[in-house]
């Protein structure tokens, strides 16, 4: 059964406008969440995170949204550049121990010029 | 900056033969993990190691073993290759188990 499910499997935006990618997560135990952005032929790169005490964090153009009663988070891009162009992966962890992360199953963002 | 290496880009191998993915990591992370990547599957988990000579299954472990006898060092093998085996596979290090995990470029492995 996913604990993180990601329902869009694409999405296309124009440059300039917002992407807002979402991801729902089912374990009430997560209480640490990231965003990751893999280009093809790369491996993923760290994008941006949240802990379950904040309900947004920000950095440049990307802002995380959590809200946890829902179990949803949202990541925000604007504005959306054409080299934003990726497969973007939500994540959760649970602990700080060794329990691995458990990562969605990636949504493909477009940016159209 | 963290750095993961993957010992190959491109692998081409042909059914039936035991194949070494290496992948090493400079940052003195105690985690290491080994995934792959299919179209519409996402990042599977195939093993982990929090230590030295230490290693967790993770969700998809059958055809596939690893071998970590030094902290930086975490090897995957698939010990007798199939053509369902043919996929993008990533390491990846991480100080802890749940906190940020540092990606390799991945290994692009082909089974004919």
């Amino acid at each position: 059964d996913q604990q993180v499910k990601q329902n869009s499997p694409s999405l296309s935006v124009q440059e300039g406008r917002i992407s807002i990618l979402n991801c729902d997560y089912t374990n009430s135990m997560f209480d640490y969440f990231l965003w990751y952005k893999k280009y093809p032929a790369e491996g993923p790169t760290f994008l941006i995170s949240i802990s379950s005490i904040k309900d947004k964090n920000e950095d440049g153009r990307f802002t995380v949204f959590l809200n946890k009663s829902a179990k949803h988070l949202s990541l925000h891009i604007v504005p959306s550049q054409p080299g934003d162009s990726a497969v973007y992966f939500c994540a959760a962890s649970g602990d700080s121990g060794n329990t691995p992360l458990v990562f969605g199953k990636g949504t493909r963002l477009s940016v159209i010029a | 900056d963290v750095k993961v290496t993957q010992s190959s880009r491109y692998l081409v191998k042909r059914t039936g033969e035991k194949v070494f993915l290496e992948c090493v990591q400079d940052m003195d992370h105690e985690n290491m993990f080994w995934y792959r990547q299919d179209p519409g599957l996402g990042l599977r988990l195939i093993y982990f190691s929090y230590d030295v000579k230490m290693k967790e299954k993770g969700d998809i472990p059958e055809g596939y073993s690893v071998s970590r006898e030094k902290k930086e060092r975490f090897s995957l093998i698939l010990e007798s290759a199939s053509t369902n085996q043919t996929s993008m596979y990533l390491c990846a290090s991480s100080l802890f188990g749940g906190g940020i995990q540092h990606f390799g470029d991945g290994t692009r492995l082909s089974i004919l």
